[in-house]
């Protein structure tokens, strides 16, 4: 069975600095796909960026880039330059046909 | 991008009646949909996966009597809580995927559901 782990329950970080999210995940699949979504407080979830197992490169998205190290079988979630707006829960997922969820991460970001 | 709605996304029903969330995917055809449970301030729950013109594949310990879905076209899956009590309270989101060969899943804005 797959498993997500994110360890940081809650991040702070100051208006302009970037964050780092982490998540580590367990899999047997040969082929996955890592996903980070963002849930603000209205609750829809936002797609935010997705690494497929077999992607050479780093995805990146704008401010947001995934730091994947498949080897220790992590994929974590930096964000540069941390608006106001980027406050939320922060999902890490896994998964081939069926998605795995991470506990999440509230992120706050201070002005 | 793909775009899901869900309605309605907010419901509030008295104990012992049903209700049906909608859930749509408004600009591409999704031959798979799923359910998710989300309790206040924790992660979401995977409920069951509903296929177009089959039966919903329902996670270990979701009643499928009481959670019924039904994906009747490629656009609109219902999941209807039968029988509502106050623990069935919680934020319902459906997504969908877009084609097979994809990983990536579309997701609604969620039904907020309260029971009194």
């Amino acid at each position: 069975a797959q498993k997500i782990t994110q360890t940081q329950p809650g991040m702070f970080v100051q208006e302009k600095e970037a964050v780092t999210l982490d998540c580590t995940y367990d899999t047997s699949d040969p082929s996955y796909g890592l996903f980070w979504y963002k849930q603000p407080s209205s609750g829809e979830m936002i797609f935010l960026i997705y690494q497929g197992s077999y992607d050479q490169q780093n995805a990146t998205e704008g401010r947001y880039s995934l730091n994947f190290q498949k080897a220790r079988k992590s994929a974590n979630l930096v964000i540069s330059a941390s608006q106001l707006g980027d406050s939320a829960m922060y999902f890490c997922l896994s998964g081939s046909e069926k998605l795995v969820f991470g506990k999440g991460t509230k992120l706050t970001v201070n002005p | 991008g793909a775009v899901v709605s869900q309605h309605p996304s907010r419901v509030i029903c008295k104990s012992g009646t049903s209700v049906k969330i909608e859930c749509r995917s408004l600009d591409f055809q999704a031959t798979t949909m799923f359910w998710y449970r989300q309790f206040p301030k924790q992660s979401l729950m995977l409920m069951a996966t509903s296929n177009e013109g089959s039966k919903a594949t329902y996670e270990q310990g979701v009643e499928k009597d009481k959670f019924l879905i039904n994906h009747a076209s490629l656009t609109l899956s219902t999941l209807t809580v039968t029988s509502a009590h106050p623990e069935d309270s919680s934020f319902y989101i459906c997504s969908a995927v877009a084609g097979e060969g994809t990983y990536e899943q579309y997701f609604g804005p969620g039904t907020r559901l309260t029971v009194t």
